[in-house]
This record gives structure tokens, sequence and C-alpha cells, in this order.
């Protein structure tokens, strides 16, 4: 079974503090894509980070990276001087490679930066 | 940028109720899902379409669910009599290709079922 953990539900820091999300997955394919979505408080559902199970080269992008480690089941996020616009919940997925798409979210860990 | 759209973004139903949620995903895309998220929850999958049938649905995915798209455009979820239960975020999500591409969501349609 597909398994996506976020065991962090709530994470308040002040603005400019850096902040790690941890997400932890389970999966017996060798095949598997993670990702992150952000979900700002307009309820929308935005991408940001698509990760293949044989890249686990981690990403850098602005003030956000990503570090993936197969050996310890983690996806974790990072954002470096959080903004106050970087409040939003944030959820982990996990899609395996075999089938034609379905996600398995993670329930989501609430960011609020105050000022 | 291409974005998926959805209509309505709010619909209020009497339980037991027709519901029929539209979605225009984005235009050259060939994958088509439903999500849902109960308020507070996380989102869970529904079901996915490709070349006009259903790929994979989930537990959630009753009799009461259906999915058409009904021309080159429009995607639609019809939940064919409403349950109090049923009220949660509906996200329609499109990619270009099903194992190895991303899901690009829509902004939502929050159904309230009284």
């Amino acid at each position: 079974a597909q398994k996506v953990t976020q065991a962090q539900t709530e994470i308040s820091v002040v603005e400019k503090e850096d902040v790690t999300l941890d997400c932890v997955y389970e999966t017996r394919d060798t095949t598997y894509y993670l990702f992150w979505y952000k979900q700002p408080p307009s309820g929308e559902l935005v991408f940001l980070i698509r990760r293949n199970s044989f890249d686990e080269q981690n990403e850098i992008s602005g003030r956000y990276s990503w570090n993936f480690q197969k050996s310890t089941s983690s996806f974790n996020f990072t954002i470096t001087a959080s903004q106050v616009v970087d409040s939003a919940v944030y959820f982990c997925a996990l899609r395996r490679g075999s089938t034609l798409g379905r996600l398995y979210f993670g329930r989501g860990t609430q960011l609020t930066v105050w000022p | 940028e291409p974005e998926v759209t959805q209509t309505p973004s709010h619909q209020v139903t009497q339980m037991g109720q027709e519901v029929i949620l539209r979605c225009v995903p984005i235009s050259n895309h060939l994958y088509f899902y439903w999500y849902r998220q109960i308020l507070g929850q996380k989102v869970e999958f529904l079901v996915s379409f490709y070349n006009n049938e259903i790929s994979e649905k989930s537990e959630i995915f009753d009799d009461q669910f259906s999915v058409e798209r009904p021309d080159g455009s429009n995607f639609t979820l019809k939940i064919r009599s409403t349950k109090l239960e049923d009220s949660a975020m509906y996200f329609c999500a499109s990619s270009d290709r099903g194992s190895t591409d991303t899901q690009y969501f829509g902004p939502g349609t929050r159904l309230t079922v009284l």
C-alpha cells in the first residue's frame, strides 16, 4: 500500500526564519514520483515540485529546497528566509510509476509565518 | 500560462439532489482526474479518466458518481443523489501524460449539501 505521512500538523515561524516540512512515504514500487503542492488560503492547489525515484539529487529553487533521501524514505521541503506569503497548507504526495496517475496525499502541514 | 478552470466555484444543494461539477482541463492534456477534500482533511483521489473511459477509481467513487467528457473541452463529475457527507471541495486536475507527468489542479468547487 502507498502511504504519505506528514507528521507536522501545524508549524508557526516568524518571518525570515528557515523552516523544514517533513514528508515520509511508503511504497514497495521501485519507480515512483514524489510531489509537493501548496494550498494557500484561497484554496487552490499549486504544484511546486516533482521528483522521480531515480533522481536523488537535491533541488533548489529560489528560497525553496528539497531533500530527497531514499534511504530514509523522506522528501523534506525547506523554505529559507520565510515570508508571510508562504503561509499555506503544504501537501506531500506520492504517485506509483505503474499506474496512470493516482496521487496519494499526506494530511498536509499548515505553515503560518508571522510578520 | 494555461490553467485548469472549474465552475461553479461554490455550489449549494439540498440532500438528494443531483449536481454536476464542471471542469475545463488544459487544452493539450489527455489525462483527467477528480479529487475531493473534506474540510480540514487531506486530498483524496476519486477517479482518473483517459481515452473516454475511467482508468482507475477509488472506493469513494461509488455508483452515485459518474464522469463524462461531453465534448472536446469539458470534463464533468456528476453526483446523482447528494448526501450530507458529500460536502467537500472538489478538485479537477489534468496532465499531459499519465504516469510520468505532473497533474495541474483547478481552483476547486466547494460543494455544500444541506
